[in-house]
Formats: C-alpha cells, sequence, structure tokens
C-alpha cells in the first residue's frame, strides 16, 4: 500500500530552527508537496520538490532523497505565526496526490 | 491569484437529508477535487474530475456523488447525510497534469465544517 509518515506534533521555540521528516512508500514518484495548514483553515501550498536536493525559500527549505523515500522541511527564525499543521504530499505514478497525516508545530515564546 | 470557494462554512443537517456541497473555481482550471479531513486522518480523496461531466472516485467515495457540469463548478452530494459523514470537507483545484509544480499545485477553498445530528 501507499504510505506517508510524519511526526504528530512537534513543539519549538520563537527565533529557532525546526525540521519536519516526512518518509513515503508510494508507488512510483512525481514529485513532494509540502502544503502549510492554520487551524481552521484551507491548505496553502510551501514547496514541491522532484528532484533530489534541497530547495530554499525565505525563511523555509525543503529537501528530497527520492533513493531514501525521505524529505524534510526546514523552518529558520521560527515566528508565532509558523504555529500551525504541515502536510507532506506525494504525487504518484498516477498523478495522484498520497497525502499525510500531517504535523502540528506549536511554537512557545 | 486564485480563488477557490465553498458554498457554506458551516452546515448543520439532520440523519438522512440530503446534502449538497457547492465549489467555484475561478482560474479556469482543469481539475477539481473533494476531500474530507478528519483529526489524525488527514485529508482523503473522495471524487475528483479532470473535465467537465467527467468523474474518477477516490478513496472514500462511498455515500456521496458528485456532478461537474461547467469547468469551473463541482459539486458534491451526500445523498442520505449520516453521522459518521461529520467532517471538515475540502474543495481543491489545479492546472492540470503533468508532474510540473505548475501545474499539478493544488489550490484549497476555505472548507466547509458539516455536522450531522
Amino acid at each position: 500500500g501507499q504510505n506517508i509518515d510524519q511526526p504528530t506534533e512537534m513543539t519549538a521555540t520563537e527565533g529557532a530552527i525546526v525540521q519536519i521528516n516526512c518518509t513515503y512508500q508510494t508507488s512510483g514518484f512525481n514529485g513532494l508537496f509540502w502544503y502549510q495548514q492554520h487551524a481552521g483553515e484551507a491548505p496553502t501550498f510551501l514547496s514541491y520538490n522532484v528532484l533530489d536536493g534541497l530547495e530554499e525559500k525565505g525563511r523555509f527549505s525543503s529537501f528530497l532523497s527520492r533513493s531514501k523515500g525521505y524529505s524534510y522541511l526546514l523552518l529558520k527564525e521560527l515566528q508565532m505565526k509558523d504555529s500551525a499543521s504541515y502536510l507532506c504530499a506525494v504525487l504518484d505514478s498516477n498523478y495522484q496526490l498520497i497525502w499525510g497525516a500531517g504535523t502540528k508545530l506549536i511554537i512557545k515564546p | 491569484d486564485v480563488k477557490v470557494t465553498q458554498s457554506s462554512r458551516y452546515l448543520v443537517k439532520r440523519t438522512g437529508e440530503k446534502v449538497f456541497l457547492e465549489c467555484v473555481q475561478d482560474m479556469d482550471h482543469e481539475n477539481m477535487f473533494w476531500y474530507r479531513q478528519d483529526p489524525g486522518l488527514g485529508l482523503r480523496l473522495i471524487y475528483f474530475s479532470y473535465d467537465v461531466k467527467m468523474k474518477e472516485k477516490g478513496d472514500i467515495p462511498e455515500g456521496y456523488s458528485v456532478s461537474r457540469e461547467k469547468k469551473e463548478r463541482f459539486s458534491l452530494i451526500l445523498e442520505s447525510a449520516s453521522t459518521n459523514q461529520t467532517s471538515m470537507y475540502l474543495c481543491a483545484s489545479s492546472p492540470g497534469t503533468s508532474g510540473t509544480a505548475t501545474l499539478e499545485t493544488q489550490y484549497f477553498g476555505p472548507g466547509t465544517r458539516l455536522l450531522v445530528l
């Protein structure tokens, strides 16, 4: 079966760095997405990786290793507004998005 | 900016009622999706559509049907609502299909929180 694993919850301190991991086992791979979802709101697109390596976008970076079935989202200089759930999703061989359950990130002052 | 709108933010219905959830996107996207989101389970795909009048079952289509008569509008129908259909329903759209971020990125509506009593 297809499976996406990410931690259920993480806690970090304002101003610090946090890494949210995602491992996947899917039938084929056409890219990996990270979305951010604030409580009670819709998910919004953060990043897309299809090749191995690190993609940096401001305070957020996303890394992919296809051989290991692994990705992480790195958030730097954490702000209170970064408190949200972070969803990992993989585009499989049929171009269907397989979603992880999400990681709830709690930022403490 | 892509805009996806859903007909209601909150809805309360009784068991057995027929429920219509409507979704409209204004960016001429080819693909539209209906998900439900429950705590600890993540997003689960109910139905999707790659074209007008076309529909495909997702992972959990039982108890639901959909309609796409116009490109911009995708409706989710609960024929006879049950309490286990209490959930957050999210509609999304994406430009197309090709394995590129530009075409595959899904844009979500604000969601409809449905309570079935």
